[in-house]
């Protein structure tokens, strides 16, 4: 149990698909982020949310849209796709945003495996 | 801007034998330094850290890195290895930006 819950855990789609993946913390943190983790690449940080606003935004295409309802949940939508985009998506959540301090280490969830045919 | 540098993409190792996983960062100031392990289909999780203080840091799973600042390393290590540290080990960087820059991991195998 992570704490940090994404699902699905694998997904394949058409390029002219509309998905949505879907991540829950149970930690009480204030702070999500969404990464992609393709092979051989470091993780990008995609989007980062405090207290449920947009505080980041990494020159991501708009055929990613993330969402946060609320503190505890983040999706991200998907809409036409490229088989670029195929790789290990990652939500993690920290206690505020200062990544470095020492009470605040980035908690992940187990990613969900996205597929684009 | 900050980068890291992981030199070994896939280290393989026998069981019990010691290992090192090498990190290189680069920066001008002040940096926090981070590893992180990831186990076969599953997310990340924090090995050890470096705020300040000791430069020598011990982790979870037997762990430990040492920060050499004139080095600018953090190399992780173990003195004797399980087959169940097979895994994929990530060194991250952060400076006063609160950015987290990832390398792009090193493969450890551990063979029997």
């Amino acid at each position: 149990e992570t704490g940090v819950t994404q699902t699905p855990r694998h997904l394949v789609m058409g390029m002219t698909n509309k998905k949505s993946l879907k991540c829950e913390q149970h930690l009480g943190h204030n702070a999500m982020y969404w990464y992609k983790q393709s092979a051989k690449k470091p993780l990008e940080l995609m989007f980062v949310y405090s207290l449920e606003e947009r505080v980041e935004n990494n020159s991501v295409p708009s055929r990613f849209s993330p969402e946060c309802p609320n503190s505890s949940h983040l999706f991200l939508h998907l809409h036409t796709l490229q088989p670029e985009d195929s790789a290990l998506y990652l939500c993690a959540s920290s206690q505020d945003l200062e990544q470095s301090s020492y009470n605040s280490p980035l908690h992940f969830g187990n990613g969900t495996r996205l597929t684009v045919t | 801007a900050q980068s890291v540098t992981q030199l070994d993409s896939q280290v393989p190792v026998f069981e019990e034998a010691p290992v090192e996983l090498r990190c290189n960062y680069s920066s001008s100031v002040s940096v926090y330094l981070f590893w992180y392990v990831q186990y076969p289909n599953q997310g990340l999780q924090l090995l050890l850290k470096y705020l300040s203080g000791s430069t020598l840091v011990k982790g979870i799973n037997g762990f430990e890195a040492e920060f050499n600042k004139s080095q600018t390393s953090f190399h992780l290590r173990k003195p004797s290895v399980h087959i169940s540290d097979t895994a994929e080990y990530f060194c991250a960087v952060s400076d006063n930006t609160d950015k987290l820059i990832f390398g792009t991991g090193t493969r450890l195998q551990v063979f029997p």
